[in-house]
């Protein structure tokens, strides 16, 4: 079946650290891949996404790269700042499946000053 | 546009009330989904719509728990009679294709 993988947090970094939060998926068929955040209080926004093998989907210093040899989408930032705190969910969405999308469990980042 | 629209924002009720949530998604928007949010369980997927019709409803707790989209710009979620584990974060997502467009979500809570 499909699912997605994600590292377990919480992550605590402190301000101007590299981040990476991994995510793996299993998917029948060719997945879009998505990266969502989600601040405190608030509803998931979508992040970042990435529709086929090799795209980087990009987006507020936020990167990730679809990589079909080992069924993964990491998320990466160079320097995160306290204002990245949030929890981080990676998704998949097989074609065909009307938006449906099956959501890792999510990953909660807490950047400290 | 103003985005998916959720109603109530939060919503306290006592044991065996009905609640009704509402939500009004993106205009041309053609799937909508329904997500409960609590930190024992996370973020599950409760039913979703496709052309105002139910395709999926396996995450629906139980009978308790009904959802209806009577057309393309509104849908309800309601809970008859509510329990208090019942309490949650419920949010209301739209798609046209890909990408899903959450709502602010409505906070349940039931004494």
């Amino acid at each position: 079946g499909n699912s997605v993988t994600q590292m377990e947090g919480p992550v605590t970094l402190s301000e101007e650290a590299f981040l990476t939060i991994n995510c793996t998926y299993t998917a029948t068929g060719y997945p879009s891949l998505f990266w969502y955040v989600q601040y405190p209080g608030e509803g998931l926004q979508l992040l970042l996404k990435a529709t086929k093998a090799d795209d980087k989907g990009s987006n507020k210093g936020f990167e990730a790269t679809y990589r079909k040899e080992t069924t993964s989408f990491h998320l990466e930032k160079g320097s995160v700042q306290v204002s990245d705190s949030a929890v981080y969910f990676c998704a998949l969405s097989i074609g065909g499946s009307q938006g449906n999308l099956i959501f890792g469990k999510g990953t909660k980042l807490s950047v400290k000053p | 546009d103003a985005g998916v629209i959720q109603s109530p924002r939060h919503e306290v009720t006592e044991m065996g009330q009905e609640v009704t949530l509402r939500c009004k998604p993106i205009s041309g928007h053609n799937s909508l989904f329904w997500y409960r949010q609590t930190m024992m369980r996370g973020l599950e997927l409760l039913i979703y719509f496709n052309n105002n019709v139910p395709i999926d409803d396996s995450g629906m707790p139980e009978d308790r728990f009904s959802a209806k989209m009577p057309n393309a710009s509104f849908s309800t979620l309601k809970i008859q009679p509510s329990e208090p584990r019942d309490s949650a974060v419920y949010f209301c997502a739209s798609s046209l294709e890909t990408e899903q467009y959450f709502g602010p979500g409505t906070r349940l809570t039931v004494t």
